[in-house]
């Protein structure tokens, strides 16, 4: 199994324009979760999937932001428009059910926005 | 409020020194402790979890429910030890994971 595969692994843009993150998360997985990392904030949970049905968003930034998962293989994080405070590496990850399953990470997205 | 605070954004240490990752939580019911490391250019993983009280490459953790803290522990720090370590809280019956800041180990030879 390749793990987690996040795409781009790099991006760049400018301040106003749409930017589409995407994520494969491991096949069997039933949870899905985006994460934001910054110097200053850590590791942030934005929003988090279970079965393809968004279950928490209260980390979502702001309406810039939107998440889907329409199938089991496959998430979006779109951010439009796009700001230069949203620069960060932005992390897929994905689990089993249960309490004790880890999460397991995609590489990252990170994103520079000028 | 669930929280995790981690104070050290940078810890330095020579090779051979004992190493103590500092981690706090905040959660009023009974918490799911856990470290996760990322290494130079690899993904951020599992190192250990405090309901299988183990220890991963001489790492261990303990919950201090008193003190709510987790610190991550090392008796012989190794250069290969240098990493970005999380520490993280899971609260209640859900998947969600809660990530401090973080702190960057850093091992001198």
């Amino acid at each position: 199994d390749a793990g987690v595969i996040q795409s781009p692994r790099h991006e760049v843009t400018e301040m106003g324009q749409e930017v589409t993150l995407r994520c494969k998360p491991i096949s069997g997985h039933d949870y899905l979760f985006w994460y934001r990392q910054t110097m200053m904030r850590g590791l942030e949970l934005l929003i988090y999937f279970n079965n393809n049905v968004p279950i928490d968003d209260s980390g979502m930034p702001e309406d810039r932001f939107s998440a889907k998962m329409p199938n089991a293989s496959f998430s979006t994080l779109k951010i439009q428009p796009s700001e230069p405070r949203d620069s960060a590496v932005y992390f897929c990850a994905s689990s089993l059910s249960g309490w004790n399953s880890p999460l397991h990470f995609g590489n990252g997205t990170r994103l520079t926005v000028t | 409020a669930q929280r995790v605070t981690q104070p050290e954004k940078l810890l330095s240490v020579f090779k051979g020194a004992p190493v103590e990752l500092k981690c706090n939580y905040s959660y009023s019911g009974s918490p799911e402790l856990f470290w996760y490391v990322q290494y130079s250019r690899q993904r951020l993983q599992l190192l250990l979890r405090h309901i299988s009280r183990e220890s991963i490459k001489g790492f261990t953790a303990d919950l201090n429910k008193g003190e709510t803290s987790f610190h991550l522990k090392k008796p012989f720090a190794q250069e290969e030890d240098s990493a970005m370590y999380y520490c993280a809280l899971r609260a209640g019956a859900t998947n969600k994971l809660i990530f401090g800041t973080g702190t960057l180990l850093a091992v001198q030879p």
